[in-house]
This record gives C-alpha cells, structure tokens and sequence, in this order.
C-alpha cells in the first residue's frame, strides 16, 4: 500500500465549477498535510497546509481533512484554466520534516 | 529571497559519466531535501539533511548516488556512473521548522532535468 494514494485523473471540469481532489493515507500518526500545485515543466508550489480535523479554507481554495478515514481533500471553487495543473497531496508525521508525495492529480479546466 | 537555486537546469550526458547536481538553499532554511520525480514513480525524497547533517538517506537508490552538504549555503547530489534509468527531473527543496504547526513548507527550487543517454 502507497503511503499517499491519490486518483491520477484526468480531472476535467468546466470553467466556473468546483473541481474536488481527493487522497488517502496510511500513516495513522501523519499529522500535517499538504496540496501543492504543479504546472508542467515547473517545479511544486504550495497551495496550503491542514492540520486540524475540519476545513480550512484560503480564496478558492478549501482544504477538508478528516483523521478518522486518514482522508483529506482540496475543493477548487470557481475553477479558471490557469488552475488546469497537477495537485499533490503530501503528508508527514510529528518532529519529522519530511514530506512523502502521493502521484498527484491532474486537472483541466475547460473554458 | 532569490528561492532555491539549482543548477546546471538542464543537462544531457552519457551513461558512464559522473553528474553533479547543485544547489542553493534558501538563506536561514535549516532543512534540504532532494527529490526525484519521475512519471513512473512520481516524487520520491532521496535525501535530506538537517543544518548540513544527513538525516535520512534510505531514498537514495544505491550506491551510485551520493550527496554532501559541505555548509548551509551548498549542497551536492552526484551520481556515478549515470545510467540511463537516472533519467529524471531532480528537485533540492528547503524549509525553515520554526513552528511544528506552522506546517514544516518545503520551498522547491526549479529542478535539474537530466537525460542520460
């Protein structure tokens, strides 16, 4: 079993909609998780950061992390094409810096 | 900040042949890191250091690989000899652990793009 497992896509979606990116862990003890956004030919960019159990949302971004089902998701409201990219999930654990990447998801935005 | 600093960015050579990754982290980033990405296996971490001792090595694939951090400012991931599997994109990312719930954000400089051939 991956430590990070995410659905490869394509995801494609209509300008305007909420693109919605799904991944998995196994690590019960990981503690923060990651999104960061790829474009092709670039190098990984961070989105945004969870924690805690619960939403955190920053502009059209929301974060969704739920411990119990080792789940955590992004939510892309209002999708544009310059979010057509590939998202990665990342996670580590406590007092380790270390961050372990799922394969990532790529999305395209349709105009 | 100028961000991480890669080089060479890109680079072609023959199987047989020792390559030199470098990089700069940023200025006061305590934690380096390199990573490979490949579309087979993704990312996957090599290396990381921790004010320029290596922490975790067990990412790097064998012993043709090996990496040094000689201060905080520099540090090298080399390979040799280069095999054509070596094809890969290789990303030195850093980060500053200020805060356990500040999120421990991994800054990825631009990426060596390396074709053996």
């Amino acid at each position: 079993q991956k430590e990070v497992e995410q659905n490869s896509g394509p995801l494609s979606v209509p300008e305007g909609a909420i693109a919605s990116l799904n991944c998995t862990y196994s690590d019960r003890g990981s503690q923060s998780f990651f999104w960061y956004r790829q474009y092709s030919g670039k190098s990984p960019e961070l989105i945004m950061f969870i924690y805690s159990n619960g939403d955190k949302e920053d502009g059209r971004f929301t974060a969704q992390l739920n411990k119990a089902s080792q789940y955590v998701s992004l939510l892309i409201r209002d999708s544009q094409p310059s979010d057509s990219a590939t998202y990665l999930c990342a996670v580590s654990r406590p007092n380790d810096y270390k961050l372990s990447f799922g394969a990532g998801t790529t999305v395209t935005v349709r105009a | 900040d100028a961000g991480v600093i890669q080089s060479p960015r890109h680079e072609v050579t023959e199987m047989g042949q020792e390559v030199t990754l470098r990089c700069k982290p940023i200025s006061g980033h305590d934690y380096l890191f390199w990573y490979r990405q490949t579309m087979m296996r993704g990312l996957e971490l090599l290396i990381y250091f921790n004010n320029n001792v290596p922490i975790d090595d067990s990412g790097m694939p064998e012993d043709r690989f090996s990496a040094k951090m000689p201060n905080a400012s520099f540090s090298t991931l080399k390979i040799q000899p280069s095999e054509p599997r070596d094809s890969a994109v290789y990303f030195c990312a850093s980060s500053f652990a200020d805060s356990y719930f500040s999120g421990n954000t991994i800054y990825f400089g631009e990426g060596s793009w390396l074709t053996v051939v």
